[in-house]
């Protein structure tokens, strides 16, 4: 069975600060798909990146970045000069493909950004 | 990628009523997925349905609680029945996007009074 583990509930940073958010995932698939979604205080869910297993590289876009490491099945978020706006609950989900296409979602962790 | 149109946004129910909530895609879908959020809670996969059969249901939901119906490749719906303080959740449905990325309909914010 699959598992997303989010150990931080929760995270306060001041506005500016460097931030990253932990994601570790268990599965025995070797072929799977890593996500992180953001959910503001308004609810709804905003997909911010997919990664597949066969991509190890890491992503840029923004102030956002993702480090993906196989050999520590961890996929962590980092936000750079975070702001205001960034408050929100961060959730990494991961999907197998034999697995009905659903997803596995993380317990997510609520980021507090602050003036 | 898919646009989601999903209602109502939220509504105050009493215990003992049912609620129905309509999620409608701009584009056919295969699947559409019903998930649950509990307060403070992460998102639970409730079921997934496909347009021509029944919904497949995850472990600890039934359709008796919670019946869907899927009429076409762009339409679904979830009802809540029955409802008590309990079932006050975010219920958000899901579809498969281009490469994979699922998207999200805005949310049904429920209050069981």
């Amino acid at each position: 069975a699959q598992k997303v583990t989010q150990a931080q509930t929760e995270i306060s940073v001041v506005e500016k600060e460097d931030v990253t958010l932990d994601c570790v995932y268990e599965t025995r698939d070797t072929t799977y798909y890593l996500f992180w979604y953001k959910q503001p205080p308004s609810g709804e869910l905003v997909f911010l990146i997919r990664r597949n297993s066969f991509d190890e590289q890491n992503e840029i876009s923004g102030r956002y970045s993702w480090n993906f490491q196989k050999s520590t099945s961890s996929f962590n978020f980092t936000i750079t000069a975070s702001q205001v706006v960034d408050s929100a609950v961060y959730f990494c989900a991961l999907r197998i493909p034999g697995g009905g296409n659903k997803l596995t979602f993380g317990t997510g962790t609520q980021l507090k950004v602050e003036l | 990628s898919a646009v989601i149109s999903q209602k109502p946004s939220r509504d105050i129910c009493q215990r003992g009523t049912s609620l129905t909530i309509q999620c409608q895609v701009d584009s056919q879908v295969t699947m559409m997925f019903w998930y649950r959020q509990q307060p403070g809670q992460s998102l639970t996969l409730i079921a997934t349905a496909n347009q021509g059969s029944e919904a497949t249901y995850e472990s600890g939901f039934v359709i008796d609680k919670f019946p869907i119906s899927r009429p076409n490749l762009t339409f679904s719906t979830l009802t809540v029945s029955n409802m008590s303080p309990e079932d006050s959740s975010i219920y958000l449905c899901s579809v498969i996007g281009d490469n994979y990325g699922y998207t999200f309909g805005s949310g049904t914010r429920l209050t069981v009074v």
